[in-house]
């Protein structure tokens, strides 16, 4: 199984960087990285993806080593409106089923 | 707005009730997942959908809960016979060609 591991919660304040790791040691070769961000009583929303080395859009930067068995997520100068959950997620694809496992996020706290 | 639609958004029932919730992918995603999510946890796999056919289920889903997708579009849940366990927010995503997921914004279940 293509078990993810985070920090449970991060704080962070206004302007800086934060970065979130996602460890994934079991992930496949042919698996994708996704990050999403969830608000409370929202339904995630998506923020990155990526399968090896950098990849970066207006919002995040996401980085994965030469092994993938782990991923970081930055976020530039955070604001207080980035408080949420982070979630990576890798897909499951034992028994040649993909099977989307999000384990339980990082709970990213901003603070003025 | 991600162009995935959940309704209702919002369902209070008595135990012992049936539900059917319902979810409306993006137009041209041939792929929908269904969720379920509790307080603090991340989203933890149902089912899933490529056109019309179930091609998973979780193991943990209960034979109280069913999934269609009748015309390879829009997708109904429903849970039979309800549990005050049962109370959670469902969570319906869809899927294109690549693995990025598109949720919507959820259904709050409360079972009293």
């Amino acid at each position: 199984l293509a078990k993810t591991t985070q920090p449970i919660s991060m704080d962070s304040y206004e302007g800086q960087e934060v970065n979130i790791t996602c460890s994934h040691n079991n992930i496949a070769t042919n698996d994708y990285i996704t990050w999403y961000q969830q608000f409370p009583s929202q339904g995630p929303r998506f923020i990155i993806q990526g399968y090896k080395t950098k990849v970066t859009n207006e919002v995040a930067s996401l980085f994965i080593p030469a092994d993938r068995k782990s991923s970081t997520l930055s976020l530039p100068r955070v604001s207080l409106s980035d408080t949420a959950v982070y979630y990576c997620l890798v897909g499951d694809r034992s028994g040649g089923s993909y099977i989307p496992t999000f384990g339980r996020g990082t709970s990213l706290i901003v603070h003025p | 707005d991600t162009g995935v639609s959940q309704n209702p958004r919002h369902k209070i029932t008595k135990r012992g009730q049936n539900v059917t919730f319902r979810c409306d992918p993006i137009s041209e995603h041939n792929r929908l997942y269904w969720y379920r999510q509790t307080l603090g946890q991340g989203p933890e796999f149902l089912t899933y959908f490529q056109n019309e056919a179930q091609l998973e289920k979780s193991r943990l889903l209960s034979d109280r809960f069913s999934a269609e997708r009748p015309k390879g579009s829009f997708s109904t849940l429903e849970i039979q016979r309800t549990e005050q366990g049962d109370s959670a927010m469902y969570l319906c995503a869809s899927r294109g060609g690549q693995e990025t997921q598109y949720f919507g914004p959820g259904t709050r279940l409360l079972v009293l």
